[in-house]
């Protein structure tokens, strides 16, 4: 089945603690990207990458870090959580030449 | 920068209704238009897009959009709502000189038996 995905679902960190969130997908796609949702502000784009070793930063980048090694994955780091960083985040991924996503699930973040 | 504008935050409609949810947008030159529809605890999902050619634009589950470039607007429109319609609609617009993607805050339709 064609998806992609993010792991975990669910995190609750403490401030300062260094963590990866992974995303994945199956579908070969050359473009991948990060947001976060949250209430009143819609989605935000952190980061992008066009294709592989190829990434840029979105509107809001600040505290995260992405990396593409891989076709298929897109993680996205936090080096020091903070609490503004609680949210809702999701991947996805879209063919070149193509222009609609493909979103993964959303992984809910919550920092102390 | 480009950006979106959805100027309600509840559109509440009846069943068998019209249903239309307004978009509003700001580019630089010709845009890249979407609208993705969130249901409760899932990822977006993509309903129809705006590239080039005809204004009018056909999507998923019987859902339309008019692109109107003197207005700047791109309204998602659907003739008969369903209560399963119910759900969380995003508007986004991506410039053609860059690759990045713009959403609106989103509008919560909901739709009444």
């Amino acid at each position: 089945e064609a998806q992609v995905t993010q792991n975990p679902r669910y995190l609750i960190t403490v401030t300062g603690k260094k963590l990866t969130v992974t995303c994945s997908q199956n579908m070969n796609h050359e473009y991948m990207s990060w947001y976060r949702q949250d209430p009143g502000l819609g989605l935000r784009q952190i980061y992008y990458s066009m294709n592989v070793e190829v990434t840029d930063k979105g509107d809001v980048p600040e505290g995260y870090k992405v990396s593409r090694k891989e076709k298929r994955n897109f993680p996205l780091i936090l080096e020091s959580p903070s609490p503004n960083q609680t949210s809702l985040y999701f991947c996805a991924s879209s063919p070149a030449g193509s222009y609609e996503q493909y979103f993964g699930p959303g992984t809910r973040l919550t920092v102390t | 920068a480009q950006s979106v504008a959805q100027p309600e935050d509840q559109v509440n409609v009846a069943e068998g209704n019209p249903l239309t949810v307004k978009c509003t947008y700001s580019v630089s030159g010709n845009p890249y238009l979407f609208w993705y529809v969130q249901y409760p605890n899932r990822g977006l999902q993509f309903l129809l897009k705006y590239i080039t050619g005809d204004n009018l634009v056909k999507g998923s589950y019987g859902f339309e959009a008019e692109f109107n470039k003197s207005q700047t607007s791109f309204h998602l429109k659907k003739p008969s709502a369903l209560v399963s319609d119910s759900a969380l609609y995003f508007c986004a617009v991506r410039e053609r000189i860059n690759n990045r993607l713009a959403f609106g805050k989103g509008n919560q339709v909901v739709v009444i038996p």
